[in-house]
């Protein structure tokens, strides 16, 4: 099925382990973003990429490294996991400027830092 | 900082009820969209109004927008159980190409049969 897919689905990380999370898109869409969901507080943007080849910081980009490896695909690097961490997240992809069909989102990675 | 809030936080209704779901935000816009995430689910999008539109429907979903108020309501007819889910509006700022979203804290519906 056509859509966005993210691994691992779940992750248990100690305090200063990395690891990557992986996101892939099979719709050609030129843009992705990835979010983080808390409780109460809505998705905030962490980084996203406009088209292949640029990454631009988000509203929570600490702690967090990206690449846009391909149109296809982008991941999100935790070089240094901390409890703050703990959280869900979320791929998303758009075509460019989204003018009529908005983001189209994975179903997340559920992150615990322990 | 967020961009859109939703009120109410929390609605619980009967089926068969309407459900209106309001979001506020407080900068210019070029569109608005609302999604639902179901519990343990990624977010799907439902709708999108632009800036110069005022209302919009798609099915059972009516979307209106005031861009003087800077607020929008989605209202959800004859609700069913399965459309328990939260409710996420989106704002996408004026002046951009590459269509960055700002989303709201989310409204959670329960809709009881």
């Amino acid at each position: 099925n056509a859509g966005v897919t993210q691994t691992p689905k779940f992750q248990v990380l100690k305090t200063g382990q990395s690891m990557t999370l992986q996101c892939a898109q099979d719709m050609n869409h030129n843009s992705m973003y990835w979010y983080r969901q808390d409780p109460g507080m809505g998705l905030r943007l962490i980084y996203y990429s406009a088209s292949e080849g640029t990454t631009d910081k988000g509203e929570v980009p600490n702690g967090y490294n990206v690449s846009r490896l391909n149109k296809r695909e982008f991941s999100l690097r935790l070089e240094s996991a901390a409890p703050s961490q703990t959280s869900v997240y979320f791929c998303a992809s758009s075509d460019l400027g989204q003018r009529t069909y908005g983001y189209t989102f994975g179903s997340g990675t559920r992150l615990t830092v322990v | 900082s967020q961009q859109g809030e939703e009120d109410p936080q929390a609605l619980s209704i009967q089926e068969g009820e309407n459900a209106t779901m309001n979001c506020s935000y407080k900068t210019s816009i070029n569109n608005l969209q609302w999604y639902r995430q179901n519990s343990g689910r990624g977010l799907v999008h439902l709708i999108l109004i632009r800036s110069n539109e005022r209302e919009k429907h798609s099915g059972r979903l009516r979307v209106t927008l005031d861009t003087s108020k800077k607020s929008s309501s989605l209202l959800i007819t004859a609700s069913r159980a399965a459309d328990t889910a939260s409710y996420f509006c989106a704002t996408r700022s004026g002046g951009t190409s590459y269509g960055k979203l700002t989303f709201g804290q989310g409204t959670i519906l329960t809709v009881h049969p």
